[in-house]
């Protein structure tokens, strides 16, 4: 089935640790996107690639990274220097004035 | 700038009554309009889309119509379900350039039996 698949559905974290987010599509769409999404807010979006090797900052890209180097995937790493990790973690694909498609989400906590 | 208003939540209903959440937006040029719901534990959905004044976006009950005139993006709905009980996202696509998507900050709905 065509989709965007994120994994693992729950991720922990340790203090100083660097975990990475796995964000796949086989929709081939040209845009993905990572969002934050906290409890009882909207999202709030951290990196978005628009091509392949190409990739901006959203609005808290502060402690984290991503990479593009293929147009299926999009990972997302939390580094050590996000201080407050935990919360409800959406990637998503899109094409230019089209809806985008979501994955099911990663939440990450702190151990 | 670009930006989506949404009326605050939680909204709770009782089953059948009628649904209103209020959308209205800030935007440079002509965007494309959409409403997201959220189910717990999952990612958002397409609920229903609008992309020019006056179009009405429909799906599963759900309506919306696009008003350049009041910039508003209003979801209805004529008679709500226990399984409507969700978060709902109004957003808008950008059409200067670029691939970003603005969303409100989600209304949460109740709706109880």
């Amino acid at each position: 089935d065509g989709g965007i698949t994120q994994s693992p559905k729950y991720l922990f974290r340790k203090e100083g640790q660097n975990v990475t987010l796995s964000c796949e599509q086989n929709l081939n769409h040209d845009a993905m996107y990572w969002y934050r999404q906290d409890p009882g807010q909207g999202l709030r979006l951290i990196y978005y690639s628009q091509i392949v090797n190409d990739f901006q900052k959203g609005d808290i890209a502060e402690g984290y990274s991503v990479s593009r180097e293929k147009k299926e995937s999009f990972p997302l790493t939390v580094t050590s220097a996000q201080k407050n990790p935990t919360a409800f973690y959406l990637c998503a694909g899109g094409t230019y004035n089209q809806p985008q498609h979501f994955g099911d989400g990663t939440r990450l906590s702190i151990l | 700038g670009n930006s989506v208003t949404q009326m605050e939540g939680p909204v709770t209903l009782s089953e059948e009554a009628f649904l209103t959440i209020n959308c209205t937006y800030t935007a440079t040029g002509y965007p494309s309009l959409f409403w997201y719901v959220q189910y717990p534990g999952e990612g958002l959905q397409l609920l229903l889309k609008a992309t020019k004044a006056d179009d009405k976006g429909s799906n599963k009950g759900f309506e919306a119509t696009y008003r350049k005139e009041t910039t508003s993006f209003h979801l209805e709905k004529g008679s709500v379900q226990v399984s409507d009980s969700a978060v709902y996202f109004c957003a808008l696509e950008r059409n200067t350039g670029g691939f970003k998507t603005i969303f409100g900050a989600g209304t949460r709905l109740f709706v109880k039996a």
